[in-house]
């Protein structure tokens, strides 16, 4: 069975960072693109970030370009996001997602982990 | 940067058909997902490329793209599908976009 469990959440100072994780199991992790998409509490799900299976490859959305950075360690079934210079309009709950066959949609999601900023 | 927009809010009677549209510029041409969401839960993916539906979903869920519209019908609806509703499109540029959500009620 998918599992992907997200870990590292937390309130957080405006101009911080934070480094979220998310371990996988029930999968051939070294096989799959990987993903963040977060959604502000009662909004939609907007997409933050891509990597691909061995992590040579990598995108992010323009509202987190040069401040996130998604990251993965294949050896130990984990995917992180390290988020620095944080915003108030960053608060939101953080999922990660695995991509489907060909790129284009997400298969198995998280369950989430809320990040706060505010100070 | 690309959109997709769905409505706000859709009503069906219990054991009726609910459809749900989702419109972006050429639309058709792309492939469009599904993701249902109930409150405190995470997304759960219920259609991807347009029609094809992940093993454990349900056959009433269906999907078509067509042009500018992708539509997710959900055939004789129960009070457990109500939920809200995700369409998700993919672009080159953007490049996976969300559209903002359509609550289905069931009546």
């Amino acid at each position: 069975e998918v599992e992907l469990v997200e870990s590292g959440g937390g309130l957080v100072q405006p101009g911080g960072s934070l480094r979220l994780s998310c371990a996988a199991s029930g999968f051939t992790f070294n096989k799959f693109w990987m993903h963040w998409v977060r959604q502000v509490p009662g909004k939609g799900l907007v997409w933050v970030s891509r990597i691909d299976s061995d992590g040579t490859n990598t995108r992010y959305a323009d509202s987190v370009k040069g401040r996130f950075t998604i990251s993965r360690d294949n050896a130990k079934n984990t995917l992180h996001l390290h988020m620095s210079s944080l915003r108030a309009e960053d608060t939101a709950v953080y999922f990660c997602a695995r991509g489907g066959t060909g790129g284009y949609y997400f298969d198995y999601w998280g369950q989430g982990i809320l990040v706060p900023v505010s100070s | 940067s690309y959109e997709v927009t769905q409505p706000p809010s859709v009503s069906v009677s219990s054991g009726q058909t609910a459809s749900i549209t989702c419109s972006g510029d050429k639309l058709g041409e792309r492939f469009a997902s599904w993701y249902q969401q109930k409150p405190g839960q995470s997304p759960v993916l219920v259609i991807y490329q347009d029609t094809k539906r992940p093993s454990g979903i349900p056959e009433r869920f269906s999907g078509s793209n067509s042009g500018n519209t992708a539509t997710l019908t959900i055939s004789g609806t129960q009070a457990l599908d109500e939920a809200d509703y995700y369409c998700q499109a993919w672009d080159s540029s953007t490049p996976y976009v969300f559209g903002a959500g359509t609550k289905v009620t069931v009546l």
